[in-house]
């Protein structure tokens, strides 16, 4: 596609409750991040993928956040037993890797997560 | 720890007027300083960048002023206008890797 695409686009979920959300990089993109923004925030950091490699999950707030790309392509953030502090929006993000020396990312729109 | 820090919160400047967006940051192996443009329920896009090896950077009405020895970059937009009102980030990185960002600026451009 065009662009990083990031769905369900919102999702609300009770606590306790598990949710899986997924990221489709631009094809090709070698980089992958994801970042979690709490309303009226700048987005922080949370994981990082070199191909299906996770190279830095230092921004993982907990054990109950677990991210995955199988294929080097799709990648899923999930989170267990969700909290209410877990609501914000979940950003992706692609680039063409520092190998390329493309230093930019393009994010995708976000999923936005309310636990209730 | 807040490694980036961005201010003013908020701007309100009339349409032609210049935006200007200050950000200070502590870690000195930082080498990619991004600014970012964010729409209401939108992802952060990118709007311009500079490497500390250079002073200023500009494209079109967007200008980044570095200065390395104060640990400061700004950006400045020119003949600022009512589409330009957005949240605006500053980040840095130390090469390919995550992104720092700042708190973010709300910047209103009044017609």
């Amino acid at each position: 596609g065009a662009g990083v695409s990031q769905s369900p686009r919102y999702k609300v979920a009770k606590r306790g409750q598990d949710v899986a959300l997924r990221c489709d990089p631009i094809s090709g993109h070698v980089s992958l991040f994801w970042y979690q923004q709490a309303l009226g925030q700048g987005p922080e950091f949370l994981t990082y993928f070199q191909n299906e490699a996770q190279l830095d999950k230092s921004g993982l707030p907990s054990d109950r956040f677990f991210a995955e790309r199988p294929e080097g392509s799709v990648s899923t953030l999930k989170i267990q037993r969700t909290q209410q502090e877990d609501s914000a929006v979940y950003l992706c993000a692609s680039s063409l890797g520092h190998g390329q020396g493309h230093y930019g990312y393009t994010f995708g729109s976000g999923t936005r997560l309310t636990v209730v | 720890q807040q490694q980036v820090k961005q201010s003013p919160q908020s701007l309100i400047v009339q349409k032609g007027g210049i935006s200007i967006i200050n950000c200070a940051y502590e870690n000195t192996a930082f080498d990619y300083f991004p600014w970012y443009q964010q729409f209401p329920g939108k992802g952060p896009a990118l709007l311009i960048a500079i490497r500390p090896d250079v002073s200023e950077k500009k494209e079109g009405r967007f200008t980044i002023s570095f200065n390395k020895s104060a640990k400061q970059f700004s950006l400045h937009i020119m003949d600022s206008q009512p589409g330009d009102s957005a949240t605006y980030f500053c980040a840095a990185s130390k090469g390919a890797q995550k992104l720092v960002f700042g708190q973010g600026t709300r910047l209103t451009i009044n017609p």
